[in-house]
C-alpha cells in the first residue's frame, strides 16, 4: 500500500492567493482528518470526515478555511484567501472505523504564504 | 475541557532507558496511543493502550493507569535514531478522533 499521500509537499505562495491541498487516503479507510502542525500550537485537529461526510469542523479557524471529500479516495483542503499566518505543515491522517487509535499521516505540505 | 501533559523535552544516552509521561484530562475515556514524529517527517503510530497495564512493542512499551488519568512510554536499549518527538493522543468524548499533546522532544547523545 502507498499509504496516505498528499500534495504538494511544498506550498510557497503570497498572502491573498488561494491556497489547495489534496489528500489520497488509504484504499478502504473511512475515516479522514486535516491536521495543522507548528511549533507555537502543536498538531491541531482542523476537520474530519467519516464516509466521506464531514463530522467536525470545529477546529477550522476561519472561514477562509474550507475542506472537502466528494469521495472515499480524494479530499481537499482550501484556503482562500491566505494570510502569513497560516504557514505551517499540513498534515493528512486516514483511519479505519475498527481501530481509531491508529492514524496512517501522510508526508504533509510545507506551506509558506509570504 | 480536554488536556493533555507530558514533559517538553527529555536527554538520554544510547542504550540507556527513558520514560515519557503524559497525563490526561478527559471527559470519557476510549484509549491513550503514542506517536513519534522525527524532524521533517510524519508521525506514526507505536503504541496504544485501552485497559490497565503494560503493553510491549520490541524495545518499546507503553502503560496505562486509568484510575490516575496517566500513561507513559518506555524506551529501552536507546539508539541515535529514537532522536523525535514523541506525541501521547487520547480519544475522548468523541470517540472517532485523537486529541494529541504537545510532545516530548528526546535528545538520545552518544
Amino acid at each position: 500500500d502507498a499509504g496516505v499521500i498528499q500534495s504538494p509537499r511544498h506550498e510557497v505562495t503570497e498572502m491573498g492567493q488561494e491556497v489547495t491541498l489534496r489528500c489520497k487516503p488509504i484504499s478502504g479507510h473511512n475515516s479522514l482528518f486535516w491536521y495543522r502542525q507548528t511549533m507555537m500550537r502543536g498538531l491541531e485537529l482542523l476537520i474530519y470526515f467519516n464516509n466521506n461526510v464531514p463530522i467536525d469542523d470545529s477546529g477550522m479557524p476561519e472561514d477562509r478555511f474550507s475542506a472537502k471529500m466528494p469521495n472515499a479516495s480524494f479530499s481537499t483542503l482550501k484556503i482562500q484567501p491566505s494570510e502569513p499566518r497560516d504557514s505551517a505543515v499540513y498534515f493528512c491522517a486516514s483511519s479505519l472505523s475498527g481501530a481509531k487509535n491508529i492514524q496512517y499521516f501522510g508526508a504533509g505540505t510545507r506551506l509558506s504564504v509570504l | 475541557g480536554q488536556s493533555l501533559e507530558q514533559p517538553s523535552e527529555v536527554t538520554a544516552v544510547e542504550g540507556a532507558i527513558v520514560q515519557i509521561n503524559c497525563t490526561y484530562q478527559t471527559s470519557g475515556f476510549y484509549g491513550l496511543s503514542w506517536y513519534q514524529q522525527h524532524d521533517g517527517g510524519a508521525p506514526t503510530f507505536l503504541s496504544y493502550n485501552a485497559l490497565d497495564g503494560l503493553e510491549e512493542t520490541g524495545r518499546f512499551s507503553s502503560f496505562l493507569s486509568r484510575s490516575d488519568s496517566y500513561g507513559y512510554l518506555l524506551l529501552q536499549e536507546l539508539q541515535m535514531k529514537d532522536s523525535a518527538s514523541y506525541f501521547c493522543a487520547v480519544r475522548a468524548l468523541d470517540a472517532d478522533k485523537l486529541i494529541f499533546g504537545t510532545g516530548t522532544r528526546l535528545q538520545v547523545f552518544p
